[in-house]
């Protein structure tokens, strides 16, 4: 069966660090690239990160220079490490894969597998 | 970066009823635009891809349209299974970005 579960949300104070991973099975995390997206309590979705299965890493501006995306291809899991948190990086935290849908000669990429959540509270 | 709209924000709606939300983005993105439904306390589910190809195993009752700047997510009969929050998402930059959702709920 295909599925990301996902682990390591928590409790954590401002300015502290936490590191969120996800464990795949039924594919491959580097043949895909993989994204997290989190969700604020009551809010919408908003996208994280990316690590495309080249290697190269995207963030949001609002995480830029705090997070860091990786994976470990042995043990097929995608990380999320989290430094400097605030208060407003509350939220649940989904990994999700992208997959490439081929329509014509063009490639277009849509996350059709996301991971149950993982919530992330940053409180004192 | 690349920002995306939805309206309505929320809709109400009974069963049987045929449901349109828009999602516009702020420059073109061809048709590199995904729709999502996620219900509470659930992961997103995606529906349409590319903006009008429907996702295996969803309901033909969806359907989406457009490119450019301008889609749609059109519900042509609405099921009670289908009230949820609808999220479209940009995958032409690679900052990608998801509009902030339309609330379908019960008329």
């Amino acid at each position: 069966e295909v599925q990301l579960v996902e682990s390591g949300g928590g409790l954590v104070q401002p300015g502290g660090s936490l590191r969120l991973s996800c464990a795949a099975s039924g594919f491959t995390v580097s043949s895909n690239y993989m994204s997290w997206v989190r969700q604020a309590p009551g809010k919408g979705l908003e996208w994280v990160s990316v690590i495309y299965s080249g290697g190269s890493t995207y963030y949001a501006d609002s995480v830029k220079g705090r997070f860091t995306i990786s994976r470990d291809n042995s043990k097929n899991t995608l990380y999320l490490q989290m430094n400097s948190l605030r208060a407003e990086d509350t939220a649940v935290y989904y990994c999700a894969r992208a997959v490439a849908m081929v329509r014509g000669v063009i490639r277009y990429d849509a996350f059709d597998i996301w991971g149950q959540g993982t919530m992330v509270t940053v409180s004192s | 970066d690349i920002q995306m709209t939805q309206s309505p924000s929320s809709l109400s709606a009974s069963v049987g009823d045929r449901v349109t939300i828009t999602c516009r983005a702020s420059q073109s993105i061809s048709s590199y635009l995904n729709w999502y439904q996620q219900k509470p306390g659930k992961a997103p589910k995606l529906l349409i891809y590319a903006a009008s190809s429907l996702q295996s195993g969803v309901p033909s009752r969806f359907s989406g349209s457009g490119s450019g700047t301008d889609f749609t997510l059109t519900i042509s009969s609405l099921q009670p299974e289908d009230f949820a929050t609808y999220y479209c998402q940009q995958s032409y930059s690679t900052l990608i970005t998801f509009g902030p959702g339309t609330k379908v709920d019960i008329k």
